[in-house]
């Protein structure tokens, strides 16, 4: 019953190009869609959210694209650093605090 | 400001042995989470507390696992007995309620391990 869904567990790119990261979702009571990025032996940091009565955002280098019919969201990374090497969190709410994440993607980005 | 703490960093337990994890979140913050990270599931919220008082403890996997806030400086979550399919990173997250979800400050971690 995994609501949130990263199918993609890494991603390789590389530096200079543009980074694809896709999450799904089921719950169509979702408002608001946040990606948080993670370093290891680290918690994960806020990186970027979109609401539901968007579909796009964009801050720098990282955009969101919000799908509400196809019940899609990604982030795209352009152009990809090695510092943005990470695991990368999908996350949704429905209109509280409580948050519901997907399994992550490790991105790898080589030089 | 010193951000969420945690500890211990890391816990190797043997199965069956109760384990104590602790949380101090960050000064002024009054909602409080945790949760679990496994590579199956990803990042799982077992239980948050708003003004020390447990809200939602929906994803709280079994009877064997437990949380307090007893003050708004301290959280413990406890496992007893604790068993090996347990073992995973334990977070713990502060925010300023009422406030937005991106507004999730995460501390850095506890890796369990139950042996």
């Amino acid at each position: 019953d995994q609501q949130v869904k990263q199918n993609s567990p890494s991603l390789s790119v590389q530096e200079g190009r543009i980074s694809i990261l896709n999450c799904d979702y089921t719950n169509s009571m979702f408002d608001y869609f946040l990606w948080y990025k993670k370093y290891p032996a680290e918690g994960p940091t806020f990186l970027i959210s979109i609401s539901s009565i968007k579909d796009k955002n964009e801050d720098g280098r990282f955009t969101v694209f919000l799908n509400k019919s196809a019940k899609h969201l990604s982030l795209h990374i352009v152009p990809s650093q090695p510092g943005d090497s990470a695991v990368y969190f999908c996350a949704a709410s429905a209109g509280a605090q409580k948050l519901v994440f997907g399994q992550g993607t490790r991105l790898t980005i080589n030089p | 400001d010193a951000g969420v703490i945690q500890s211990p960093r890391h816990e190797v337990t043997e199965m069956g042995q109760e384990v104590t994890l602790r949380c101090k979140p960050i000064s002024g913050h009054n909602s409080l989470f945790w949760y679990r990270q496994t590579m199956m599931r990803g990042l799982e919220l077992l239980i948050y507390f708003n003004n020390n008082v447990p809200i939602d403890d929906s994803g709280m996997p079994e009877d064997r696992f437990s949380a307090k806030m007893p003050n708004a400086s301290f959280s413990t979550l406890k496992i007893q007995p604790s068993e090996p399919r347990d073992s995973a990173v334990y977070f713990c997250a502060s925010q300023v309620s009422p406030g937005g979800p991106d507004e999730q400050f995460f501390g850095p971690g506890t890796r369990l391990t139950v042996l």
